[in-house]
């Protein structure tokens, strides 16, 4: 099946700095979203991008299909975007099944 | 409109106990889907539903059971738990067009086996 990889898996900065995670994957891919899962565990959806740019905020994405990867930004760090960032992935071949990066933990200190 | 809800929010059972949990979507999806995050994992595909009255297996389905009972709800059985299930247990629901809405998950169920 597909792989997903993130990179890093740790990530520690102080709050008003930016940064990007990474998002690669195996194989061609027909949807691809980014998501934050928050200290308390909920999971909130950023993010649907199997190409192009987007931008919400102080996040934006960008998926190059051809190249097989995917960057997440954000800009002027606060200590609300501490969690875990997943990105996720399903192939050409799957119509159902999205398979999970083990995420970015990403921690803004004050 | 409650988006994805589930019950119960936490649960300890006892090695070779039984239990069911449950997921109810309001936003009238079709599919629904159920994962199983492990710490420094990933969610885990389970088990999941591409419409009432089909269900398929996912990455991680042994041990386990799930029945669509109608277009809102879906529901996850453990028949005879293991130490092994300890994890956290999300629900999720995508509409049809993900490009504009994503993917909705419930808040998790976090189960313990001793």
């Amino acid at each position: 099946g597909i792989q997903v990889e993130q990179s890093p898996p740790d990530l520690i900065l102080q709050e008003g700095a930016n940064s990007t995670l990474r998002c690669n994957f195996s194989d061609s891919v027909n949807n691809l979203q980014w998501f934050h899962q928050n200290p308390w565990g909920q999971l909130i959806n950023l993010f649907y991008i199997p190409s192009g740019t987007k931008q919400n905020g102080r996040l934006s994405a960008t998926t190059v299909a051809t190249e097989r990867y995917s960057l997440l930004y954000i800009s002027s760090s606060q200590t609300t975007d501490s969690g875990v960032y997943f990105c996720a992935v399903r192939g050409g071949g799957s119509n159902y099944k999205l398979t999970f990066g083990k995420g970015t933990l990403l921690t803004v200190n004050p | 409109n409650a988006g994805v809800t589930q019950t119960p929010k936490f649960q300890v059972l006892k090695t070779g106990q039984s239990m069911t949990l449950q997921c109810a979507q309001d936003m009238n999806h079709n599919s629904m889907y159920w994962y199983r995050q492990d710490p420094g994992m990933g969610l885990r595909l389970i088990y999941y539903s591409a419409s009432e009255g089909t269900t398929d297996k996912g990455e991680v389905p042994n041990g386990y059971n799930v029945s669509r009972l109608n277009k809102r709800e879906f529901s996850l059985r453990l028949e005879s738990a293991a130490p092994s299930q300890t994890s956290v247990y999300f629900c999720a629901s995508p509409p049809a067009a993900p490009r504009y809405y994503g993917q909705y998950f419930g808040p998790g169920t976090r189960l313990t086996v001793t």
